[in-house]
């Protein structure tokens, strides 16, 4: 059983567009909403977190949207560069189960010049 | 900066045959993870540990286990390697819960090829 969904799959976004990935979960007492970069040949690397109590968080071009009563979270990518191409995982984690994570399908984006 | 080093990027192995990884971490970080990952699929969790000789199942931990002697060294192994093996297989660590909100790090996998 899938605990995150994640949408879409694959993304081609044109260079200074946005990029817009979106993530839905079903437990309620998931406390803590990372997203991962990976590139090719390399191991997922910590993008940006949220928790719970805060609606959105910005690290430069990149925006985590949380929204608690749909169950929904998102990463925007503004101004997307080809640099930005790699795939992108969204995550939560479930207290009582010490630090276990639980990963989406992860979503392919591709920025085109 | 966390370093998760996984001994080979790259493997050929045998069906039938016993395989092991190695995963070593510097961080004295408590809790270690195994995934795999396939195309579609995400990150599937094999095993963790959260303290040494302790582990616990994860998700897919069938034809697979583990071994932690040491607090910064976890190991996956493979009983008896068949070709639906073949994976990406990555390494993760992370402190314990008790340290706050905490992310995992990873390594940078293991591609495994099984014939």
């Amino acid at each position: 059983q899938q605990q995150v969904k994640q949408s879409p799959q694959s993304l081609i976004v044109q260079k200074g567009g946005i990029s817009i990935i979106n993530c839905a979960y079903e437990n309620t007492a998931f406390d803590y909403f990372p997203w991962y970069q990976q590139f090719p040949g390399k191991g997922p690397a910590l993008l940006i977190a949220i928790r719970p109590d805060v609606s959105e968080k910005k690290e430069g071009r990149f925006t985590i949207s949380f929204n608690k009563s749909a169950k929904q979270f998102s990463l925007h990518i503004m101004d997307s560069q080809p640099g930005d191409s790699a795939t992108y995982f969204c995550a939560t984690k479930n207290p009582g189960t010490g630090n276990q994570f639980y990963f989406g399908t992860g979503t392919s984006l591709t920025v085109i010049p | 900066d966390v370093k998760v080093t996984q001994s080979s990027r790259y493997l050929v192995k045998r069906t039938g045959e016993k395989v092991f990884l190695e995963c070593v971490q510097d961080m004295d970080h408590e809790n270690m993870f195994w995934y795999r990952q396939d195309p579609g699929l995400g990150l599937r969790l094999i095993y963790f540990s959260y303290d040494v000789k302790m582990k616990e199942k994860g998700d897919i931990p069938e034809g697979y286990s583990v071994s932690r002697e040491k607090k910064e060294r976890f190991s996956l192994i493979l009983e008896s390697a068949s070709t639906n093996q073949t994976s990406m297989y990555l390494c993760a660590s992370s402190p314990p819960r008790d340290r706050g909100y905490q992310p995992q790090h990873f390594g940078d996998g293991t591609r495994l090829s099984i014939l």
